[in-house]
């Protein structure tokens, strides 16, 4: 069965750095992977995905993915944290091996934290 | 705008008292689903439907049910709601359901079961 991790319950970084929130997949197909974004009160919105092609995916909010299939990983970056970047994170997966609805399995998710 | 709604957002409600989460997107979306958030676990799915009429189980359907009478509606039905029941809930709709699909969510509902 498809699945994703996301091993850190937590991110924390400062303003203006890096970020880094890592997702890795398991499918018994190709993978076509999402990132959402869930903030404060509100519902997931969607970043970014993966089908096929270029390994590194850019998305909504100046956020990008970098896929690696040998490390079956699909990890959200940014060069720049804002504090508004704050939020829950989620990584899901799709598993080309089924038929028909291609549920998405999501990931326990990231929580977020930039600070000033 | 394009959009998908929930109602309520917030219910608090006690143990037997049957209920209804409304869902609506006016994308003309044939694929809907439900979701359950829990601290810990992530979104399972709960239920969804490929097309009026059409509906199938998801991961965690017990205690639920859905229907699907017009195509920008999808309203999830808790018949005897129970406490393990309370968590937050999201609808979300897709135009199809394919692989690369990508699905679009509701605010969510947040439901404490007394």
């Amino acid at each position: 069965a498809q699945s994703v991790a996301q091993p850190e319950d937590q991110v924390n970084v400062a303003e203006g750095n890096p970020l880094t929130v890592k997702c890795t997949y398991s499918v018994s197909g190709n993978p076509y992977l999402f990132w959402y974004v869930q903030y404060p009160n509100r519902g997931l919105q969607f970043l970014l995905k993966y089908i096929t092609g270029d390994n590194l995916v850019k998305g909504s909010y100046g956020f990008e993915a970098e896929f690696n299939k040998s490390q079956t990983s699909f990890h959200l970056k940014k060069p720049s944290a804002l504090v508004s970047d704050s939020a829950l994170y989620f990584c899901a997966v799709r598993d080309s091996m089924n038929t028909g609805f291609q549920k998405l399995v999501f990931g326990t998710g990231t929580r977020l934290l930039v600070s000033p | 705008e394009a959009q998908v709604t929930q109602n309520p957002r917030y219910l608090i409600t006690v143990t037997g008292k049957k209920l209804t989460v409304t869902c609506s997107q006016n994308m003309n979306h044939e694929y809907m689903s439900w979701y359950r958030q829990d601290p810990g676990l992530g979104l399972r799915q709960i239920y969804y439907s490929m097309n009026v009429e059409v509906t199938d189980k998801g991961d965690v359907p017990e205690g639920y049910k859905v229907s699907r009478k017009e195509k920008r509606n999808f309203p999830l039905i808790l018949e005897s709601p129970s406490p393990n029941q309370t968590s937050l809930y999201f609808c979300a709709s897709s135009l199809g359901g394919g692989l690369a699909d990508t699905q679009y969510f509701g605010p969510g509902t947040r439901l404490t079961v007394l």
